[in-house]
């Protein structure tokens, strides 16, 4: 099955400055990656996702690129706030309905 | 709009109990799924169900049974509660064929067995 790794575990950033998460996959017939955010007791939450045929998306402050040739892809935030603390999983799909996700990141916004 | 809801929000049981964990959704959602989540694990997929009367495995099914009657119900069983399925349980829905398939998660189910 599909194998999903992201890195780091842990991150810790000064408010104002970029995060990045990355994530590599195993399965080349992935097609979907999409990321959720969780916050402390909450449900994870959709913030972006990305299709195989598209190469880098952006919503506002969050972007997510995609590399296919080496099989992996990234989450960017830029001007980090402390709202932006939370958990962040990815995960990776190939047909649509099984979802493997990543170990996930724990981001921490120092103010 | 509810989106999905799951009963109970905690429950403790002690080994060899059996209950059913509740999933419901009210968005005529095609798909449903089962997760669980550990520390330092991320979500693992237990069942799922691509319409009424239609269910496969995910990753770590031993120990789970799911049925889907109606479209708008995906309720969990454990026959016989171990220690090793404390965790917390998330159901989810979705439809797919739209340009982004959103996974909508209920709130969760904080299960302990003793």
């Amino acid at each position: 099955g599909e194998n999903v790794e992201q890195h780091p575990s842990t991150l810790s950033v000064q408010e104002g400055d970029s995060a990045v998460i990355k994530c590599t996959y195993s399965d080349s017939a992935s097609n979907y990656f999409p990321w959720y955010k969780q916050e402390l007791g909450k449900r994870p939450q959709l913030i972006i996702d990305i299709r195989s045929n598209v190469g880098e998306k952006k919503d506002q402050r969050i972007a997510v690129t995609l590399n296919k040739t080496a099989k992996h892809f990234s989450l960017h935030i830029t001007e980090t706030q402390p709202e932006d603390s939370a958990v962040y999983f990815c995960a990776a799909s190939k047909n649509d309905y099984k979802l493997s996700f990543g170990a996930g990141t724990t981001v921490t916004v120092r103010a | 709009n509810a989106g999905v809801t799951q009963t109970p929000k905690f429950q403790v049981l002690k080994t060899g109990q059996s209950m059913t964990l509740q999933c419901a959704q009210d968005m005529n959602h095609e798909y449903m799924s089962w997760y669980r989540q550990d520390p330092g694990m991320g979500l693992r997929l237990i069942h799922y169900s691509v319409g009424a009367g239609i269910t496969d495995q995910g990753e770590v099914p031993n120990g789970y049974n799911v049925s889907r009657s109606t479209t708008e119900d995906f309720p969990l069983r454990l026959l016989s509660a171990a220690p090793s399925q404390t965790s917390v349980y998330f159901c989810a829905s979705w439809d797919s064929g739209r340009v982004t398939d959103t996974q909508y998660f209920g709130p969760g189910t904080r299960l302990t067995v003793l």
